[in-house]
């Protein structure tokens, strides 16, 4: 079975350009989440898909960054513009469960460095 | 005080010594605790999960938690160089997405 995928891997671009960077959950995962980790700093939760539905966006940073799941397959997370402290890595997540005791499965994340 | 903490380390053991991780967490309504293993330029992967008050072994592996004192702990014992990784504390407070702690870097020394 496929686990949880993530592209591009890598993305390099210039401040104020736009980027999207895409994920596919393990199949069947309801839930969709995703993580950004910073250099030196520990994994933020950005937000939590439940289905096509964002059941959680508390942790998106600005307006800046627009995540969509059409049809609660794969999900798209959009940085425009991008600014230098966008710059880190970007993971994916998805979960099957629901209620905060289920298993997160990790994708291998995006590097995202904004020059 | 930050949600969840723990030694950035890098903590350092031989091998086949038993290596103790440490994370404690601020919010007392958290229900389940987990620990991730994430090997340099690699997604996290869990390792353990625990969600009532004891030990819990798995192989090599025991997680520890302590509701009262607020802190889960993992045990490994027989580390081998393999292990050496960043080991990330998961916590649920209540109500919330998981929360993750910085990490501690482990690093098994032949």
């Amino acid at each position: 079975e496929a686990g949880v995928t993530q592209f591009p891997s890598h993305s390099v671009i210039e401040k104020g350009q736009t980027v999207t960077l895409r994920c596919d959950p393990i199949s069947g995962h309801d839930n969709l989440y995703w993580y950004r980790r910073v250099m030196g700093k520990e994994i933020k939760f950005l937000l939590h898909f439940v289905k096509e539905s964002k059941q959680d966006e508390s942790g998106m940073p600005n307006n800046r960054f627009l995540a969509e799941r059409t049809g609660g397959t794969y999900s798209t997370l959009k940085v425009q513009p991008a600014e230098l402290e966008d710059s880190g890595v970007y993971f994916c997540a998805s979960s099957q469960g629901g209620g905060g005791n289920e298993k997160l499965f990790f994708g291998s994340g995006t590097q995202l460095s904004v020059l | 005080q930050k949600e969840v903490e723990q030694n950035s380390g890098p903590l350092s053991v031989p091998e086949g010594a038993i290596a103790s991780l440490n994370c404690t967490y601020s919010d007392r309504g958290s229900q389940s605790f987990f620990w991730y293993r994430q090997y340099s330029g690699k997604s996290p992967e869990l390792i353990m999960s625990i969600y009532s008050n004891g030990d819990k072994e798995d192989g090599r592996f025991t997680a520890q938690l302590n509701k009262a004192s607020q802190y889960v702990s993992l045990l490994i014992r027989d580390s081998q160089p393999s292990d050496s990784a960043t080991y990330l504390c998961a916590v649920t407070p209540y109500g919330q997405n998981f929360v993750f702690g910085p990490g501690t870097r482990l690093s098994v020394l032949p």
